[in-house]
């Protein structure tokens, strides 16, 4: 079983900050990595999906590297509204899935 | 714009079953890319992983989970559901229903389920 372990739990910035935030596989999943954003009291949204594509409607400020087992998302400059739950999702034991355990951006 | 909706008691009391439909609107379920699935949230917790199944009516479901979940799907009502039986208070959560194509594309607001007596 895969396991994604994200860094760190917490991140404090202010906003023009620039965020990186880890997720790490305990086994080589190519890019077979998504980067999810939760606000309190909603659903999770899907911001990058295979490592480094941004989903539809996703602000160019959000990118994504990596493959293998280390894999990075890149926050370029905070807006308030980014200050949010991040987590990573795994998918290559599909249709089995995996997540982070999450970090909070504040 | 595809939309779902989660749709179910919001109490359950321990050992008995959790049932949660799933509604889509906008879209068919009977589509042969999607996959349809639920996931949890316990209370100030990461995300979990409950299961899948595809219009078929092909499931997948999470090992620690398996005995207990079952995930069906009505494509004449473009409904998917989902029962966990024999519940504890560790299964009080938030569940998702999510469609999934390569990833967890549109997502249900979330339903909360409490168990206890």
């Amino acid at each position: 079983e895969i396991v994604l372990t994200q860094s760190p739990a917490t991140l404090s910035l202010s906003p023009g900050e620039r965020a990186t935030l880890s997720c790490r596989a305990s086994q080589s999943i190519s890019t077979y990595l998504g980067w999810y954003q939760q606000k309190p009291g909603q659903a999770p949204r899907l911001l990058i999906y295979d490592a480094s594509n941004r989903a539809t409607g996703i602000p160019a400020r959000f990118s994504g590297s990596g493959s293998g087992t280390d894999f990075t998302l890149i926050i370029s400059s905070l807006e308030p509204e980014d200050f949010a739950l991040y987590f990573c999702q795994e998918r290559s034991s599909w249709p089995h899935i995996t997540f982070g355990q999450g970090t909070r951006l504040e | 714009q595809l939309r779902l909706q989660e749709s179910g008691p919001g109490l359950v009391k321990p050992s008995e079953t959790l049932s949660l439909i799933c509604t889509v609107s906008g879209g068919s379920i009977n589509h042969r890319s999607y996959y349809w699935g639920w996931m949890r949230q316990s209370p100030g917790s990461g995300l979990e992983w409950i299961g899948n199944i595809l219009y078929t009516g092909r499931t997948d479901s999470q090992s620690s989970l398996w005995n207990r979940v079952t995930i069906s799907i009505d494509t004449s009502k473009n409904q998917f559901s989902l029962k966990l039986n024999s519940v504890t208070a560790a299964d009080t959560a938030v569940y998702y229903c999510v469609r999934i194509w390569r990833y967890l594309e549109d997502w249900g607001p979330g339903a909360l389920v409490t168990v206890s007596s």
